[in-house]
């Protein structure tokens, strides 16, 4: 029930199209959903993050659609470049433990050609 | 203002030698929380601790390895007698304050290679 599952596992687009990663959850006591940015060699960055009480929200080219119901959450992408070519992860916390316990997706590795 | 930091970078160790990673975390952050990614894998929750308490160690095994956030000084995550297994990269995170809605702030991490 901890865990979050992440799909697709890769992902190649063409640079200006849209990249779309999915993760869905079981632990309803989630309530907080943050994506993660790891380039080869460095730590995963905060990307975006989302709480329960919205459905979506933007930064940027970066958007994350939750749907509480389904219990799944989405990143997209839009006008995807080069540079955003990096593996991400989602990941999933709830407050009853106290503190942000952090269960990651198995992440996706993303490739935006030229 | 640093980020967090961790040494060293790269470890390599043979099985049954002692691995410490050491983590700095960013000025003012008082709490730190590691992290075990293994290859092809995403991270998994090891343990957070505050300044000189172990608050959660529920994602650590519990034989060989250990933490500690001292008074002064880095965070380190021991590894004793270690296994090929325990190959993998390691990352502390840092954050102000904790009760659920910090962020956290990932380190560079430690790659441990055991041969």
């Amino acid at each position: 029930q901890q865990q979050v599952k992440q799909s697709p596992q890769s992902l190649i687009v063409q640079k200006g199209g849209i990249s779309i990663i999915n993760c869905a959850y079981e632990n309803t006591a989630f309530d907080y959903f943050p994506w993660y940015q790891q380039f080869p060699g460095k730590g995963p960055a905060l990307l975006i993050a989302i709480r329960p009480d919205v459905s979506e929200k933007k930064e940027g080219r970066f958007t994350i659609s939750f749907n509480k119901s389904a219990k799944q959450f989405s990143l997209h992408i839009m006008d995807s470049q080069p540079g955003d070519s990096a593996t991400y992860f989602c990941a999933a916390s709830t407050r009853n433990t106290g503190f942000q316990k952090l269960v990651f997706g198995t992440g996706t590795r993303l490739l935006v050609s030229p | 203002n640093a980020g967090v930091m961790q040494n060293p970078r790269h470890l390599v160790r043979r099985r049954g030698q002692e691995a410490r990673l050491r983590c700095s975390p960013m000025k003012g952050h008082s709490h730190v929380y590691w992290y075990r990614q293994l290859p092809e894998e995403g991270l998994k929750f090891m343990v957070y601790l505050q300044k000189e308490n172990i608050i959660d160690e529920s994602g650590m095994p519990k034989e060989r390895f250990s933490a500690e956030f001292p008074k002064e000084g880095p965070s380190i995550l021991r590894i004793q007698q270690v296994v090929r297994g325990d190959s993998a990269a390691y990352f502390c995170a840092s954050s102000p304050l904790a009760g659920g809605q910090e962020t956290q702030y990932f380190g560079p991490g430690t790659r441990l290679l055991v041969l």
